[in-house]
């Protein structure tokens, strides 16, 4: 089947530490994207990527890093600069720009 | 301007109405327009694209204004399961070339028997 996959669908960080989000997708899509959602809010673009090797900063990409080492997968790390990180991150993928993105169902994250 | 405008609500609508959002978008040179459905606590799933013509899929229709620069989503004889927050989403243009998608915040719909 195909899609993206997001894991872990739970995940609890404790101060000062790093954490990594996955997300893979075998959708042969090459633009994928990460968006932060806290409740009862829109959904905020923290990092993009177009192409392999090659990756934008969104709105609200500080306290956050990404790679794109491989087109089918997208990690997303929440560092611990990041003093907010209690959200939903949910990641997508689409053939290009202008196309529907498709989400993976979402990760967690919470502060211990 | 917000880039993307939406009515948060709530909608509160019996089964059987017939409801309707509308979405307004600041950027005129905005090229590609879609409808996407959010359950609570869950990811957007695509509802539909919005095409210039307008189109239709069963009991959802989508219409595009482009003078007025906003996009329409029509729901007849709601079901209870069409309780969600619907997001309007718009791709934005940067000088010519095609930007990333914008999401609105949505609006809330809630479908009571």
């Amino acid at each position: 089947d195909g899609g993206i996959t997001q894991s872990p669908k739970y995940l609890f960080r404790k101060e000062g530490q790093n954490v990594t989000l996955s997300c893979e997708q075998n959708l042969n899509h090459d633009a994928m994207y990460w968006y932060r959602q806290d409740p009862g809010q829109g959904l905020r673009l923290i990092y993009y990527s177009q192409i392999v090797n090659d990756f934008q900063k969104g709105d609200i990409a500080e306290g956050y890093s990404v790679s794109r080492e491989k087109k089918e997968s997208f990690p997303l790390t929440v560092t611990s600069a990041q003093k907010n990180p209690t959200a939903f991150y949910l990641c997508a993928s689409t053939f290009s720009v202008d196309q529907p993105q498709h989400f993976g169902d979402g990760t967690r994250l919470s502060i211990l | 301007r917000k880039e993307v405008e939406q009515d948060p609500g709530p909608f509160n609508v019996p089964e059987g109405a017939t409801v309707a959002f509308n979405c307004t978008y600041s950027n005129s040179a905005s090229q590609s327009f879609f409808w996407y459905r959010q359950d609570c606590r869950k990811e957007p799933k695509l509802l539909m694209s919005v095409y210039s013509s307008g189109n239709e899929d069963g009991r959802f229709t989508a219409q595009l204004n482009r003078a007025s620069q906003y996009i329409s989503l029509l729901i007849r004889d709601s079901k209870l399961s069409d309780s969600a927050t619907y997001l309007c989403v718009v791709n934005v243009n940067y000088g010519g070339s095609q930007g990333n998608l914008i999401f609105g915040k949505g609006t809330k719909l809630s479908v009571k028997p």
